[in-house]
């Protein structure tokens, strides 16, 4: 099992440009979720999609867009990036066992927005 | 809303104990977890308490009190590789596609 994979790793935007980062987990879960960190910072939620079909938005959502394309795959799309986008962004897929709920972090985008 | 406040950093030696703790203000709650994170790297799971009470895993125990909304995650006979970030997290409602909130962290240092 590869878990939760994350693409690009890395990314260097202009500001104005587009780009989507792609997310996808191979452990059967319903939930997904785009998570954003800044530098010495907690995670905040931008976006997540309690199951295949549906999207909500998070703490911080404004500049983003997300498409649950399948089971397995959670994109996040910048239309138009400005420099406060610059963070690291992690995907998370998640499960519920006992009553537990555990979220299951990618390795991460790192997003400089000149 | 919610809001979540920790330590924003912890120094300690080799074998010591360390405790973290996170105070909670949440307007649903329905149990708090830990993460830990090494720099560069992603989040990892380490504890959860939906009950009141201490849970221990190994080395790391995290203890919850519902009616002080505070709960803290205790690391025992403290290595280097503990060195990390520590967030809590509230998960607010039963449902699933739980929205965790995550406290700033708190940046354990261990030294030999």
């Amino acid at each position: 099992n590869a878990g939760v994979t994350q693409t690009p790793k890395f990314q260097v935007l202009k500001t104005g440009q587009s780009m989507t980062l792609q997310c996808a987990q191979d452990m059967n879960h319903n939930s997904m979720y785009w998570y954003r960190q800044d530098p010495g910072m907690g995670l905040r939620l931008i976006y997540y999609s309690a199951s295949e079909g549906t999207t909500d938005k998070g703490e911080v959502p404004n500049g983003y867009n997300v498409s649950r394309l399948n089971k397995r795959e959670f994109s996040l799309r910048l239309e138009s990036a400005a420099p406060s986008q610059t963070s690291v962004y992690f995907c998370a897929s998640s499960a519920r066992d006992a009553g537990q709920e555990t979220q299951y972090f990618g390795p991460g985008t790192r997003l400089l927005v000149l | 809303g919610q809001s979540l406040e920790q330590p924003s950093e912890v120094t300690a030696v080799e074998g010591a104990i360390v405790q973290i703790n996170c105070t909670y203000q949440t307007s649903g709650f329905y149990g708090l977890s830990w993460y830990q994170q090494h720099d560069g790297g992603a989040p990892t799971f380490l504890s959860y308490n939906g009950l009141d009470g201490l849970e221990e895993t190994g080395r790391f125990s995290s203890f919850l009190s519902r009616s002080d909304s505070y709960g803290y995650l205790l690391l025992q006979e403290l290595q280097m590789k503990d060195s990390a970030s520590y967030f809590c997290a509230v998960s607010p409602f039963k449902a699933a596609g739980n929205k965790l909130t995550f406290g700033g962290g708190t940046r354990v240092l261990v030294k030999p």
